[in-house]
């Protein structure tokens, strides 16, 4: 049973760009969130999706979308990068039946590095 | 969003127990406490979550105070494949809210 798979592995952009990042989630999972890391630091939330709609999002601006498509895979779209958008960038599955306590699977990230 | 405190490095020898402490005073009575860790070039692995009561599992324990402004991570017997950084995490709605982490050290 393949985990959560994300694709590209790694990117190189330049500054005012856009960028897509895949991600598959696990086998039987329905929600897909995406996280934000930059180096030296723990992960922040960008935004979640169900049900192709999002729930849920964390304090980025609207310059970072998404979405979800009916196979529960979703992208995540960042346009007019900024150098500050380098980091990698995780997405974790899990089943929103799960609740509130309900485990999140990651997947290994895309490494986005904008110049 | 309930913040979470943790030290920012521990150190520990193989074959030994290592508790890893988290502050967690504003978290809500309804939140979990969620520990995930993170091994070099990985993304974050699910460790244990819980809610009131201490709770095992085949990875660790985690121990939660009465009053839930505190709990502690167990690994019952470090070894160098623990070696992670380990995040004590809050959550809002359905995300989860990750603070710095706590880098462990294993030395065999």
């Amino acid at each position: 049973d393949a985990g959560v798979t994300q694709s590209p592995t790694h990117l190189i952009k330049t500054r005012g760009q856009q960028v897509t990042l895949r991600c598959s989630p696990k086998s039987g999972h329905d929600t897909v969130s995406w996280y934000q890391q930059a180096l030296g630091q723990g992960p922040q939330f960008i935004f979640q999706y169900y049900e192709e709609e999002e729930r849920q999002r964390g304090n980025f601006p609207d310059r970072f979308s998404g979405h979800q498509f009916p196979n529960y895979s979703s992208e995540l779209n960042v346009n007019a990068l900024l150098l500050g958008d380098s980091a990698l960038y995780l997405c974790a599955s899990s089943l929103v039946m799960g609740g509130m306590g309900n485990e999140q699977f990651f997947g290994p990230g895309t490494r986005l590095t904008v110049l | 969003d309930a913040k979470t405190t943790q030290p920012n490095s521990m150190e520990s020898n193989e074959e030994e127990p290592v508790h890893l402490p988290c502050n967690h005073s504003t978290i809500s009575g309804t939140d979990y406490i969620h520990w995930y860790r993170q091994l070099p070039s990985q993304g974050p692995e699910y460790v244990i979550h819980g809610l009131t009561s201490n709770v095992n599992n085949r990875m660790a324990s985690l121990a939660i105070a009465e009053d839930r402004k505190s709990s502690t991570l167990i690994l019952h017997r470090a070894t160098l494949r623990d070696a992670a950084v380990y995040y004590c995490i809050s959550q809002a709605g359905t995300a989860l809210i990750f603070g710095k982490g706590t880098t462990l050290s294993v030395s065999s």
